[in-house]
């Protein structure tokens, strides 16, 4: 069974672009969260999907969105660009529709914005 | 306002003894506690996980402990070996919140 699939596994891009990122989850799995990894602030969500439908959100500006299709997979788009938001993004699958299960991670996209 | 705590930045322990990982939450309403360990540049890989309603959840060399009412958990790993040498997160959430609040990491090096 293949694992989350998350493309491109690496990506420059210069301040005030935007970039969009992609997750396919694992095959069955509805459920697909998006998370930021920094040095200094360890993995902070930003939000999850099930079935198209965003259920939360953390705390991130607006110009940070993310959309689910109807084969689960998902995209997460960052508008205008700044310096602070190279990070590792990454996507986690689960199968369950709560939370009380594992979620399996990807490989991450690592973001460099310069 | 950090709800999930990992105190120790980093840990060295000898191959064949016991890693013992800490972690302490403030939220009550957490009912669902996990255990990632990861490399650098992949992603975290799930070890083990354990619910409110027991205390303990052994998976081969890993155990988790939970204590409720110190809201405290941990991740006991034995013996450990030198391909344990990761970081290891601890993660929590609550029921309908679809989200896990992560610890900051815990570096563990297994010495040979």
């Amino acid at each position: 069974k293949a694992g989350v699939t998350q493309t491109p596994r690496y990506l420059i891009k210069t301040r005030g672009q935007q970039v969009t990122l992609s997750c396919s989850p694992i095959s069955g799995h509805r459920s697909v969260s998006w998370y930021q990894q920094t040095p200094g602030q360890g993995l902070q969500f930003l939000f999850e999907y099930f079935s198209e439908t965003q259920r939360n959100k953390g705390n991130f500006p607006g110009r940070f969105s993310g959309r689910q299709f109807s084969n689960s997979r998902s995209e997460m788009n960052v508008s205008t660009l700044e310096l602070g938001d190279s990070a590792l993004y990454l996507c986690a699958s689960s199968s369950q529709s709560g939370t009380n299960t594992e979620a399996f991670f990807g490989q991450g996209t690592r973001l460099t914005v310069v | 306002d950090q709800q999930v705590k990992q105190n120790s930045p980093s840990l060295s322990v000898q191959e064949g003894r016991i890693s013992i990982l800490n972690c302490d939450y403030t939220n009550s309403m957490f009912d669902y506690f996990l255990w990632y360990k990861k490399y650098p540049a992949e992603g975290p890989t799930f070890l083990i996980s354990i619910s409110s309603i027991k205390d303990k959840n052994e998976d081969g060399r890993f155990t988790v402990f939970l204590n409720k009412s110190a809201k405290h958990l941990s991740l006991h790993i034995v013996p450990s070996q030198p391909g344990d040498s990761a970081v290891y997160f601890c993660a929590a959430t609550g029921s309908g919140t679809y989200k896990y609040i992560f610890g900051t990491g815990t570096r563990l090096k297994v010495l040979a």
